[in-house]
């Protein structure tokens, strides 16, 4: 059974900190995306990493795919109030995968 | 371009009672899928459907849960009968049939469902 675990699970930091959350496994995935779930909502895809040691960059926002495609971590830099809201990472197990399997997130919030 | 929708947005229910959640995919997306997240845990996949046909099932918890892909447009998740630790959140995404490492889904608001 494929498992993500997240750290920290709650984060709380002030405007204008960088900060750093991970995702971990010891399987390998295919692909991992990030998504960003606000109250009341479903997750929305931030980013999908496929190569290992892949870096992508969305503004503030850095990805990173393990080389051994096992684990990521997400660097917000100069957070902000508007980053606040759970960020979770979901890996597809098999190339052209549809199951994805969820970490439990990283709740976030950003004080003005 | 609408959403993926889902309704009810809540329902509460009582145990042994049964309900139905629906799930309207983006328009086109031939690929629908069902998660669920129960109180403190991880979203958990349920199952997918390409059109009207289910692909993998392989999450569904038990025979209480039933889901079907009428015409493979909207789809219907029913519980019958509901049982308390079928409380949670169930949420549905789509997405479009592509034979990419990837593929995009989108999710809706989710259902929250409460059983008492």
């Amino acid at each position: 059974t494929q498992l993500l675990e997240q750290s920290p699970q709650f984060l709380s930091i002030q405007e204008g900190e960088n900060l750093t959350v991970y995702c971990n496994s010891s399987s390998v995935f295919s692909s991992l995306q990030w998504y960003r779930q606000e109250p009341g909502e479903g997750p929305v895809l931030l980013v999908t990493v496929v190569t290992g040691g892949e870096v992508k960059k969305l503004k503030r926002l850095t990805f990173q795919f393990g080389d051994a495609r096992k684990d990521s971590s997400l660097h917000i830099t100069a957070a902000q109030p508007g980053d606040t809201g759970l960020y979770l990472c979901a890996g597809a197990g098999s190339d052209y995968g549809q199951n994805f399997v969820f970490g439990p997130g990283t709740r976030l919030s950003v004080l003005p | 371009e609408a959403g993926v929708t889902q309704f009810p947005s809540h329902s509460v229910i009582e145990k042994g009672q049964t309900v139905t959640l629906r799930c309207d995919p983006i328009s086109g997306h031939d690929n629908l899928y069902w998660y669920r997240r129960v109180m403190g845990k991880e979203i958990k996949f349920l199952l997918h459907f390409v059109k009207e046909s289910k692909q993998d099932e392989s999450g569904m918890p038990n025979n209480r849960f039933l889901a079907e892909r009428t015409g493979g447009t909207y789809s219907t998740l029913k519980v019958q009968p509901a049982e308390l630790e079928d409380s949670g959140v169930y949420f549905c995404a789509s997405s479009q049939y592509r034979r990419v490492v990837y593929n995009e889904q989108f999710f809706g608001p989710g259902t929250r469902l409460t059983v008492l």
